[in-house]
């Protein structure tokens, strides 16, 4: 069965530092990552996803990630914060049969200090 | 173009009683799903449809979850009777088509408080 691991459940930035969100996944085969963001009162909106491919993708917000199929990490990264990036972040598997379904992680809860 | 819409927003009941969550998908997406978000976890798919069809419900509690979809448009989730535990976000998305690669798009959910 796939599974998401985001080890980290709260994380503080200063705004205008750099971001690193980490999500480790277990699936058979190379599976389909998914990034979503979700704001307070809001429902989930996605940031970014993962076929194949280039291992780096790019996303909204100027968000970014990069899957790593030796550590099954797919982990999210951001140059410089801005405090409306204040939210819940959630990183989702998929496999690549047509009967998957979308398995979130835990979510990471991201705080941005002024 | 209008996301995914929810209602109510927030419903708070006792428990024993029973309660309906209302969704209104992205127009033109044929597949629609219900997730279960618990406080402090991530959304756990309840049930999916295609059209007005059930594509997956094995992790829906069917002694007292219900779900319909009729006419492939709109849907409706119930809770009779409701538990303590069913307290949290009911979220609703909808997609084009069922494969696993295609975003699914999010509604702002239905916050449950059972008492």
């Amino acid at each position: 069965a796939q599974s998401v691991t985001q080890p980290d459940i709260h994380i503080t930035v200063s705004e205008g530092a750099s971001l690193e969100l980490r999500c480790n996944y277990s699936y058979g085969a190379t599976p389909y990552l998914f990034w979503y963001v979700q704001s307070p009162g809001q429902g989930l909106q996605l940031l970014l996803k993962y076929f194949s491919g280039d291992t780096l993708v790019q996303g909204i917000k100027g968000f970014e990630a990069e899957f790593k199929r030796s550590q099954s990490s797919f982990n999210l990264r951001k140059p410089s914060v801005h405090w409306s990036d204040a939210a819940e972040y959630f990183c989702a598997v998929a496999g690549t049969g047509t009967a998957s379904k979308l398995t979130f992680g835990t979510g990471t809860r991201l705080q941005v200090t002024l | 173009e209008a996301g995914v819409a929810q209602s109510p927003r927030y419903k708070i009941i006792e428990k024993r009683q029973s309660v309906a969550f209302w969704c209104n998908p992205i127009s033109g997406h044929a597949t629609l799903y219900w997730y279960q978000q618990i406080l402090g976890q991530g959304p756990k798919l309840l049930i999916q449809f295609q059209n007005n069809g059930v594509v997956d419900d094995s992790q829906l509690p069917k002694d007292r979850f219900s779900a319909e979809r009729l006419k492939g448009v709109d849907s409706t989730l119930k809770i009779q009777p409701a538990k303590l535990e069913d307290s949290a976000v009911y979220l609703c998305a909808s997609s084009l088509v069922p494969r696993s690669s295609d975003t699914q798009y999010f509604g702002p959910g239905t916050r449950l408080t059972v008492l």
